[in-house]
């Protein structure tokens, strides 16, 4: 079992819609949890940072932890054509460790 | 302007030829790290390094070579490349410890084709 699970997708949505990605993973010990985008030929860039349980809001962008089922979440609203990239979702066991485990990335287009 | 840099972006290349994907960050990070991103399986860590001198095993390193003689530097050597090492490669880099959020920064990564 992968340690991270995510849909590959690809998905595509209207502009403005509201988005949902999501991830899964196994190991309860994880306590650090990260939303990455990658634009086409680039790197990936890192979108959110939450720690343990909760949510974490920053603009359009809302990042959501629940330990208990141990799933991800990544809401996109009033998504824009520019939102166009590969979403990775990826963990950390803790900080320091700097071991980051992702998911394999939903590739998700915004249609204008 | 904070950055990693890798080069070359784009190579190439036949079976058994040795080749070194260079790395370079300026931000004085301590940690660096390589990944391979492949489709389907996302990335996937190869080799780490926690500072000068001190680098380990990912959990994808068969095949891959590394090295740390600078801070800023860290290299990915294969000595006999083959199909199998077809992939996106990544280096990344950040601080380590402190109290707050230490994203990795990532290069925009070399694609290798190995024939």
């Amino acid at each position: 079992q992968k340690e991270v699970e995510q849909d590959p997708g690809p998905l595509s949505v209207p502009e403005g819609a509201i988005v949902s990605l999501n991830c899964t993973y196994s190991n309860s010990a994880f306590q650090y949890f990260m939303w990455y985008r990658q634009y086409s030929r680039k790197g990936p860039e890192l979108l959110m940072y939450t720690y343990s349980s909760g949510n974490k809001e920053d603009g359009r962008f809302t990042a959501q932890v629940d330990k208990s089922s141990k799933y991800i979440s990544l809401f996109i609203r009033d998504s824009q054509p520019s939102d166009s990239a590969t979403y990775l979702c990826s963990t950390l066991g803790r900080q320091g460790a700097q071991k980051l485990v992702f998911g394999q990335g939903t590739r998700l287009t915004i249609n204008p | 302007e904070a950055q990693v840099t890798q080069n070359p972006r784009y190579l190439i290349t036949v079976t058994g030829k040795k080749l070194t994907v260079t790395c370079s960050q300026n931000m004085n990070h301590e940690y660096m790290s390589w990944y391979r991103q492949d489709p389907g399986l996302g990335l996937r860590q190869i080799y780490y390094s926690m500072n000068v001198e001190v680098t380990d095993k990912g959990d994808v390193p068969e095949g891959y070579k590394v090295s740390r003689k600078e801070k800023r530097n860290f290299p990915l050597i294969l000595e006999s490349p083959s199909p199998n090492q077809t992939s996106l490669y990544f280096c990344a880099s950040s601080q380590i410890g402190g109290g707050s959020n230490q994203p990795q920064h990532f290069g925009d990564g070399t694609r290798l084709s190995i024939l």
